[in-house]
Protein backbone atom coordinates (compact mmCIF):
# COMPACT_ATOMS: atom_id res chain seq x y z
CA UNK A 1 0.00 0.00 0.00
CA UNK A 2 1.49 3.21 -1.16
CA UNK A 3 1.64 5.81 2.04
CA UNK A 4 0.73 9.36 2.20
CA UNK A 5 3.16 11.72 -0.42
CA UNK A 6 3.83 15.28 -0.20
CA UNK A 7 5.55 17.34 -3.18
CA UNK A 8 8.09 18.82 -3.21
CA UNK A 9 9.57 17.64 -0.18
CA UNK A 10 11.63 21.32 0.07
CA UNK A 11 10.34 24.52 -1.45
CA UNK A 12 12.78 27.62 -1.32
CA UNK A 13 10.67 31.05 -2.45
CA UNK A 14 10.99 34.64 -1.91
CA UNK A 15 9.04 36.66 0.85
CA UNK A 16 6.19 37.57 -1.40
CA UNK A 17 6.10 34.81 -3.56
CA UNK A 18 2.92 32.25 -4.02
CA UNK A 19 3.81 28.22 -3.30
CA UNK A 20 1.47 25.32 -3.72
CA UNK A 21 2.35 22.00 -1.35
CA UNK A 22 0.35 19.31 -2.35
CA UNK A 23 -0.67 15.76 -0.69
CA UNK A 24 -1.73 12.99 -2.26
CA UNK A 25 -3.37 10.39 0.61
CA UNK A 26 -3.47 6.99 1.00
CA UNK A 27 -5.94 5.66 -1.43
CA UNK A 28 -9.67 4.94 0.15
CA UNK A 29 -8.86 7.47 3.31
CA UNK A 30 -12.01 10.36 3.38
CA UNK A 31 -10.08 12.08 5.90
CA UNK A 32 -6.76 14.43 5.47
CA UNK A 33 -5.37 16.21 7.57
CA UNK A 34 -2.76 19.80 7.36
CA UNK A 35 -0.19 20.07 10.46
CA UNK A 36 2.47 22.54 10.54
CA UNK A 37 5.59 22.49 12.20
CA UNK A 38 7.86 25.64 12.62
CA UNK A 39 11.32 25.80 13.76
CA UNK A 40 11.78 24.88 17.45
CA UNK A 41 7.73 24.43 17.97
CA UNK A 42 5.38 21.69 18.37
CA UNK A 43 3.72 20.51 15.01
CA UNK A 44 0.09 22.54 14.74
CA UNK A 45 -2.76 21.58 13.43
CA UNK A 46 -4.00 23.55 10.57
CA UNK A 47 -7.23 21.68 9.09
CA UNK A 48 -9.11 18.75 8.58
CA UNK A 49 -10.96 17.34 5.67
CA UNK A 50 -13.50 14.85 5.24
CA UNK A 51 -13.76 14.21 1.52
CA UNK A 52 -13.64 17.43 0.06
CA UNK A 53 -15.65 19.24 3.04
CA UNK A 54 -13.57 20.96 5.29
CA UNK A 55 -14.93 19.65 8.37
CA UNK A 56 -12.38 21.78 11.20
CA UNK A 57 -10.06 24.48 9.88
CA UNK A 58 -9.58 26.00 12.71
CA UNK A 59 -5.86 25.99 12.29
CA UNK A 60 -5.38 27.98 9.49
CA UNK A 61 -3.56 30.86 10.69
CA UNK A 62 -4.59 33.75 8.32
CA UNK A 63 -6.68 34.53 5.01
CA UNK A 64 -3.14 33.63 2.89
CA UNK A 65 -3.39 30.43 3.87
CA UNK A 66 -6.00 28.26 0.72
CA UNK A 67 -6.69 25.04 1.14
CA UNK A 68 -8.31 22.42 -1.52
CA UNK A 69 -9.45 18.76 -1.92
CA UNK A 70 -10.25 18.55 -5.21
CA UNK A 71 -13.14 15.34 -5.61
CA UNK A 72 -11.54 14.45 -2.14
CA UNK A 73 -8.98 12.49 -3.45
CA UNK A 74 -5.44 14.80 -3.53
CA UNK A 75 -5.40 18.17 -1.47
CA UNK A 76 -3.40 21.21 -1.79
CA UNK A 77 -2.45 23.99 0.44
CA UNK A 78 -1.28 27.54 -1.06
CA UNK A 79 0.79 30.26 0.20
CA UNK A 80 -0.17 33.44 -1.09
CA UNK A 81 1.87 35.89 -0.27
CA UNK A 82 4.52 34.04 1.38
CA UNK A 83 5.94 35.46 4.75
CA UNK A 84 8.81 34.94 6.42
CA UNK A 85 7.28 33.62 9.22
CA UNK A 86 5.66 30.71 7.08
CA UNK A 87 8.75 28.86 6.95
CA UNK A 88 8.67 25.82 8.68
CA UNK A 89 7.40 21.79 7.71
CA UNK A 90 4.29 21.08 6.75
CA UNK A 91 2.88 17.49 7.13
CA UNK A 92 -0.42 16.23 5.40
CA UNK A 93 -2.29 13.15 6.83
CA UNK A 94 -4.88 10.68 6.28
CA UNK A 95 -6.92 8.02 7.81
CA UNK A 96 -10.04 6.17 7.08
CA UNK A 97 -12.06 7.34 10.08
CA UNK A 98 -11.07 8.05 13.92
CA UNK A 99 -7.48 8.86 15.09
CA UNK A 100 -6.62 4.86 14.59
CA UNK A 101 -4.40 4.66 11.20
CA UNK A 102 -3.36 8.13 11.36
CA UNK A 103 -0.13 7.79 8.64
CA UNK A 104 1.72 11.39 8.22
CA UNK A 105 3.44 11.97 4.94
CA UNK A 106 7.60 12.78 5.22
CA UNK A 107 6.49 16.36 4.87
CA UNK A 108 7.18 19.46 2.55
CA UNK A 109 10.04 21.82 4.14
CA UNK A 110 9.17 25.11 3.05
CA UNK A 111 11.92 27.77 3.36
CA UNK A 112 10.78 31.75 2.24
CA UNK A 113 13.49 33.70 2.04
CA UNK B 1 -6.39 25.69 26.64
CA UNK B 2 -4.14 23.29 25.45
CA UNK B 3 -0.40 21.93 26.81
CA UNK B 4 1.87 18.91 26.45
CA UNK B 5 5.04 18.92 27.86
CA UNK B 6 7.83 16.43 27.33
CA UNK B 7 11.39 16.96 27.68
CA UNK B 8 13.53 18.44 24.65
CA UNK B 9 16.18 15.18 24.67
CA UNK B 10 17.26 12.52 26.34
CA UNK B 11 20.51 9.79 26.09
CA UNK B 12 21.21 6.42 26.59
CA UNK B 13 23.25 3.73 26.18
CA UNK B 14 22.51 0.88 23.63
CA UNK B 15 20.98 -1.64 25.39
CA UNK B 16 19.46 -0.01 28.01
CA UNK B 17 16.03 1.09 29.09
CA UNK B 18 14.46 4.59 29.27
CA UNK B 19 11.99 5.91 30.15
CA UNK B 20 10.27 9.38 28.06
CA UNK B 21 7.58 11.20 29.96
CA UNK B 22 4.53 13.48 28.71
CA UNK B 23 2.41 15.62 30.61
CA UNK B 24 -0.72 17.04 29.52
CA UNK B 25 -3.62 19.46 30.34
CA UNK B 26 -6.27 19.06 27.46
CA UNK B 27 -9.94 20.01 27.73
CA UNK B 28 -12.19 16.90 26.92
CA UNK B 29 -8.93 14.60 26.79
CA UNK B 30 -9.59 11.71 25.02
CA UNK B 31 -6.37 9.95 23.85
CA UNK B 32 -2.78 9.93 24.37
CA UNK B 33 -0.49 9.08 20.81
CA UNK B 34 2.93 8.14 20.84
CA UNK B 35 4.95 8.60 17.63
CA UNK B 36 8.39 7.89 16.51
CA UNK B 37 10.34 10.61 13.99
CA UNK B 38 13.57 10.42 12.17
CA UNK B 39 15.20 13.33 10.98
CA UNK B 40 13.31 14.10 7.62
CA UNK B 41 10.80 11.37 7.34
CA UNK B 42 7.10 11.33 8.46
CA UNK B 43 6.26 10.84 11.89
CA UNK B 44 5.35 6.77 12.67
CA UNK B 45 3.06 5.59 15.05
CA UNK B 46 4.15 3.66 17.98
CA UNK B 47 1.09 3.78 20.67
CA UNK B 48 -2.05 4.73 21.30
CA UNK B 49 -3.48 5.08 24.75
CA UNK B 50 -6.96 5.51 26.05
CA UNK B 51 -7.72 3.75 29.12
CA UNK B 52 -5.43 3.93 32.38
CA UNK B 53 -2.48 1.57 32.60
CA UNK B 54 0.39 -0.29 30.70
CA UNK B 55 0.39 -0.97 26.90
CA UNK B 56 3.19 -3.24 25.76
CA UNK B 57 4.60 -3.59 22.27
CA UNK B 58 7.43 -5.49 22.03
CA UNK B 59 10.44 -3.08 22.97
CA UNK B 60 8.01 -0.15 23.66
CA UNK B 61 5.85 0.06 26.39
CA UNK B 62 3.17 3.37 26.80
CA UNK B 63 1.57 4.16 29.94
CA UNK B 64 -1.68 6.42 30.72
CA UNK B 65 -2.46 8.11 34.00
CA UNK B 66 -5.49 9.82 33.07
CA UNK B 67 -6.43 11.01 36.70
CA UNK B 68 -2.76 12.90 36.70
CA UNK B 69 -2.57 13.85 33.20
CA UNK B 70 0.65 12.04 32.68
CA UNK B 71 2.08 9.42 30.45
CA UNK B 72 5.28 7.87 29.43
CA UNK B 73 7.02 5.66 26.77
CA UNK B 74 9.06 3.11 27.91
CA UNK B 75 11.89 1.64 25.34
CA UNK B 76 14.12 -1.64 26.30
CA UNK B 77 17.19 -2.92 24.84
CA UNK B 78 17.95 0.22 22.94
CA UNK B 79 19.12 0.03 19.95
CA UNK B 80 21.01 2.69 17.89
CA UNK B 81 18.07 2.67 15.66
CA UNK B 82 16.15 4.35 18.03
CA UNK B 83 18.00 7.41 17.89
CA UNK B 84 15.02 10.04 16.74
CA UNK B 85 12.54 12.46 18.07
CA UNK B 86 9.66 10.78 20.28
CA UNK B 87 6.09 13.23 19.28
CA UNK B 88 3.54 12.55 22.30
CA UNK B 89 -0.17 14.24 20.95
CA UNK B 90 -3.27 14.42 22.89
CA UNK B 91 -6.53 13.68 21.11
CA UNK B 92 -10.00 15.65 22.14
CA UNK B 93 -13.58 14.19 22.72
CA UNK B 94 -15.17 15.20 19.32
CA UNK B 95 -12.65 16.11 17.36
CA UNK B 96 -10.56 14.33 15.04
CA UNK B 97 -7.01 16.38 15.75
CA UNK B 98 -3.92 15.85 17.70
CA UNK B 99 -2.15 18.48 19.87
CA UNK B 100 1.63 17.63 19.51
CA UNK B 101 4.55 18.23 22.32
CA UNK B 102 7.80 19.48 21.23
CA UNK B 103 8.95 16.18 20.84
CA UNK B 104 11.69 14.51 22.91
CA UNK B 105 15.44 13.91 20.90
CA UNK B 106 16.71 10.76 21.90
CA UNK B 107 20.02 10.22 21.24
CA UNK B 108 21.47 6.39 21.92
CA UNK B 109 24.94 6.09 22.15
CA UNK B 110 27.20 2.79 22.02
Amino acid sequence: EAGVTQFPSHSVIEKGQTVTLRCDPISGHDNLYWYRRVMGKEIKFLLHFVKESKQDESGMPNNRFLAERTGGTYSTLKVQPAELEDSGVYFCASSLGGLRGYTFGSGTRLTVV
Amino acid sequence: GQNIDQPTEMTATEGAIVQINCTYQTSGFNGLFWYQQHAGEAPTFLSYNVLDGLEEKGRFSSFLSRSKGYSYLLLKELQMKDSASYLCAASNTGFQKLVFGTGTRLLVSP
